[in-house]
């Protein structure tokens, strides 16, 4: 099946500083990935739409100054938390469709900032 | 109001026994159902899509009931392998959402007990 490939899967980093984090499509092409994140105990909640040539569109609180998203290829998205603060502590995890049965996700980012 | 909400659990469940769940969708256009399965720490994977006359795969039994806006998972023979947290995602499709745009559950949690 499809493979959505994220990486890297575990990132400590201080605060203030910034971290990216790649969703990769390794078997198909992308024109639209999606960003999540997770707290625990809690469900993914829809961070962006990442489009492929445009900008990303945000949901409903999500700061897109703080979370840049970019997707510049039909295999690749990067979202790139900039200044880091320990309530950005989380799991982000990106997920794409290559047809209209499934979506695919990738393994998850678990993003720590100390 | 969430959009999807789920009975958290957990669902200690003796193995072999049969456990069912609920999930409760608030937009009424939506178009496709999904149910995922999320181990600790891991990316949500596929379990099985929802149709609208159910369908079942092998111990897995899915419905929709579109009246009363939710959709339901059973797992029969329960096994230790079971254990997870289910999550539900709900496309809501008819609102030109992109596909693959989810709205998920916080999970039910199960615990299948030798």
């Amino acid at each position: 099946g499809a493979v959505v490939s994220q990486h890297p899967s575990r990132v400590i980093c201080k605060s203030g500083t910034s971290v990216k984090i790649e969703c990769r499509s390794l078997d198909f092409q992308a024109t639209t990935m999606f960003w999540y994140r997770q707290f625990p105990k809690q469900s993914l909640m829809l961070m962006a739409t990442s489009n492929e040539g445009s900008k990303a569109t945000y949901e409903q609180g999500v700061e897109k100054d703080k979370f840049l998203i970019n997707h510049a290829s039909l295999t690749l998205s990067t979202l790139t938390v900039t200044s880091a603060h320990p309530e950005d502590s989380s799991f982000y995890i990106c997920s794409a469709y290559d047809t209209y049965t499934e979506a695919f996700f990738g393994q998850g980012t678990r993003l720590t900032v100390v | 109001r969430k959009e999807v909400e789920q009975d958290p659990g957990p669902f200690n469940v003796p193995e072999g026994a049969t456990v069912a769940f609920n999930c409760t969708y608030s937009n009424s256009a939506s178009q496709s159902f999904f149910w995922y399965r999320q181990d600790c720490r891991k990316e949500p994977k596929l379990l099985m899509s929802v149709y609208s006359s159910g369908n079942e795969d092998g111990r897995f039994t899915a419905q929709l009931n579109r009246a009363s806006q939710y959709i339901s998972l059973l797992i029969r023979d329960s096994k230790l392998s079971d254990s997870a947290t289910y999550l539900c995602a709900v496309n809501g499709r008819g609102r030109t959402d992109s596909w693959g745009k989810f709205q998920f559950g916080a999970g039910t949690q199960v615990v299948v007990t030798p």
